[in-house]
């Protein structure tokens, strides 16, 4: 089964209010995690990325938490604008760095701002 | 512009003819990659390639291949389409492979949308 999720589906929040995208992992081996976001009809723009020896990491209005206890990651987005409706995934890479490669992509969650 | 692209955009095809998906980057990127796009799957990676003349199998290689003779094309080809090759296919680069934080960002072209029939 998937070993990167998403808690819900479709987030909807007003216009100006802070989101937070959730993810669960399940392999206690990955090392290096990334938020993408994919606007419709684009493809998938990298947001984000953490390592595993970070709690946290800020950019431009977004943050990444990466909790290694519970293999949780989030995405929080501060002062959502229109532009920020899309959909949002994690990934992760189980692999370390090394041996065969591969991200292993969440389903993803379609964020909806609402006026 | 820094860009990854992809042709065609859109295809609609038959069981059993063969076609080919270009994708190029002008970034100078030894790391390219080809995904498909599933509804309730996800992004999977189909095949990827560390520099030219090196490519190995992702996740879901099987009724694919590639080739990488040059370092910013990477094509891919169904030799015989089925019907369950239907999806939405992008192609991705980045300078390096999941390098140090910060370097490990995957640029994906705007994708191709294929039907097989």
């Amino acid at each position: 089964g998937e070993s990167v999720g998403l808690h819900l589906p479709t987030l909807s929040v007003q216009e100006g209010d802070n989101s937070i995208i959730n993810c669960a992992y399940s392999n206690s081996a990955s090392d290096y995690f990334i938020w993408y976001k994919q606007e419709s009809g684009k493809g998938p723009q990298f947001i984000i990325d953490i390592r595993s020896n970070m709690d946290k990491r800020q950019g431009q209005r977004v943050t990444v938490l990466l909790n290694k206890t519970v293999k949780h990651l989030s995405l929080q987005i501060a002062a959502t604008q229109p532009g920020d409706s899309a959909v949002y995934f994690c990934a992760e890479n189980p692999n370390g760095g090394g041996g065969a490669d591969g991200l292993t992509f969440g389903k993803g969650t379609h964020l909806i701002i609402q006026p | 512009e820094a860009q990854v692209t992809q042709n065609p955009r859109y295809l609609i095809t038959v069981t059993g003819k063969k076609l080919t998906v270009t994708c190029s980057q002008n970034m100078n990127h030894e790391y390219m990659s080809w995904y498909r796009q599933d509804p309730g799957l996800g992004l999977r990676q189909i095949y990827y390639s560390m520099n030219v003349e090196v490519t190995d199998k992702g996740d879901v290689p099987e009724g694919y291949k590639v080739s990488r003779k040059e370092k910013r094309n990477f094509p891919l080809i169904l030799e015989s389409p089925s019907p369950n090759q239907t999806s939405l296919y992008f192609c991705a680069s980045s300078p390096v492979r999941f390098g140090r934080q910060g370097e490990g960002e995957q640029f994906f072209g705007p994708g191709t949308r294929l039907t097989v029939l």
